[in-house]
């Protein structure tokens, strides 16, 4: 099943705590990207990658990195993470075309 | 990039009823995607429309995308509880951006 996975599904940790999120996907999509869903806000883009060893800044990328040693895993790092980066994350890979297929999403507070 | 702004924020109808919603955007797109998030799940991509299009349909969703005027609108007809959801626009330049959402009720 073409699917893109997520973890953790939900964490709650505390200031300065670095996290790592993992997304892995299953379809040999070259772009991957991850976005943070605030409410009001909408969906904002952290970081995107459109190939193994590229990865770009979206919208909103302080206090975040990323890497993209191999195709299918794109993780999201918070090293050193704050109150206003609670948030639900979504991981996204995409077809050439540009369709998105999300993950699940993360929860993750900041305490 | 840019984001698809949608309108109205928030939609409440009757089972049955059509749901209209649309979206605008600032600059030239490749295509215009539009996607449906059920309460806090992840986004699932329902219809793409390129920039040579005009309308296009897929069930009982019918999308209009007009570039002179930088707008598309999403049409579900003979609405069900299950369309309950927020609804995105995504104009797609070089990348895909999305706006805050249309929240659509549908009361049984």
């Amino acid at each position: 099943e073409a699917q893109v996975t997520q973890n953790p599904r939900y964490l709650i940790t505390v200031t300065g705590k670095k996290l790592t999120v993992t997304c892995s996907q299953n379809m040999n999509h070259e772009y991957m990207s991850w976005y943070r869903q605030d409410p009001g806000l909408g969906l904002r883009q952290i970081y995107y990658s459109m190939n193994v060893e590229v990865t770009d800044k979206g919208d909103v990328p302080e206090g975040y990195k990323v890497s993209r040693k191999e195709k299918r895993n794109f993780p999201l790092i918070l090293e050193s993470p704050s109150p206003n980066q609670t948030s639900l994350y979504f991981c996204a890979s995409s077809t050439n075309t540009g369709e998105l297929f999300f993950g699940e999403g993360s929860r993750l507070t900041v305490l | 990039s840019q984001q698809g702004e949608e309108d109205p924020q928030a939609l409440s109808i009757q089972e049955g009823e059509n749901a209209t919603m649309n979206c605008s955007y600032k600059t030239s797109i490749n295509n215009l995607q539009w996607y449906r998030q059920n309460s806090g799940r992840g986004l699932v991509h329902l219809i793409l429309i390129r920039s040579n299009e005009r309308e296009k349909h897929s069930g009982r969703l019918r999308v209009t995308l007009d570039t002179s005027k930088k707008s598309s609108s999403l049409l579900i007809t003979a609405s069900r509880a299950a369309d309950t959801a927020s609804y995105f626009c995504a104009p797609h330049d070089y990348k895909l951006s999305f706006g805050a959402g249309t929240t659509v009720t549908v009361r049984a």
